[in-house]
């Protein structure tokens, strides 16, 4: 089946700079990637939606400025989250498709912010 | 919006089968689907069903779904040790659309 990654797996930072996750399609081209966050006994919330070569558009609540999002290319999306707090610890999910179809999921980024 | 819901917890002898819930609660979701999250890994799909059906069977896996009380569940037969891991339903309007995932359901093997 399809596979994607995600980069890095686990991440420590200090409250205040800037943290640049990593999503890749392995073996397949994807038009549009999602970023999901999930809080612990949490479901996965859906922070936004990319395609490639546009803005994300982002979910109700979700501050773009904070949650940068780029899908430079149709096997990568990045997700920076930008100054970087405590309350933004998180495990951070990615997914993939292919045009309309079912979503490959990424094994997502644990960000602790100390 | 849409709101998924399904029990935390559910603890099940190996061997016998395990039953998890979930209701939902937009009757216009067409798929519906059961994902499996091991320990530090990400969501498999393990199956959906499209809301015209009723029933699915895949090997050890059945899903029964009741549109008129918007209740959907995952039975694994002959639960065994690699069975142990979080299941979360998640439904959607459409197959490229939004995803609304419930809390997942941890599922617990006694030996």
């Amino acid at each position: 089946g399809a596979v994607v990654s995600q980069h890095p797996s686990r991440v420590i930072c200090k409250s205040g700079t800037s943290v640049k996750i990593e999503c890749r399609s392995l073996d397949f081209q994807a038009t549009t990637m999602f970023w999901y966050r999930q809080f612990p006994k949490q479901s996965l919330m859906l922070m936004a939606t990319s395609n490639e070569g546009s803005k994300a558009t982002y979910e109700q609540g979700v501050e773009k400025d904070k949650f940068l999002i780029n899908h430079a290319s149709l096997t990568l999306s990045t997700l920076t989250v930008t100054s970087a707090h405590p309350e933004d610890s998180s495990f951070y999910i990615c997914s993939a498709s292919i045009g309309h179809n079912e979503q490959f999921f990424g094994p997502g980024t644990r960000l602790t912010v100390l | 919006g849409e709101d998924v819901e399904q029990s935390l917890f559910l603890s099940v002898r190996e061997g016998d089968s395990s039953v998890i819930n979930c209701t939902y609660t937009d009757s216009s979701s067409t798929y519906l689907y059961w994902y499996k999250q091991e320990p530090g890994a990400g969501l498999q799909l393990l199956t959906y069903i499209f809301s015209n059906m009723d029933m699915k069977q895949d090997q050890r896996l059945t899903v029964l779904l009741n549109k008129k009380d918007k209740h959907l569940s995952l039975r694994i037969a002959d639960t065994q040790t690699g069975d142990s891991a979080i299941y979360f339903c998640a439904v959607s309007m459409n197959r490229d659309d939004k995803i609304i995932f419930g809390k997942g359901t941890r599922l617990h093997i006694l030996p």
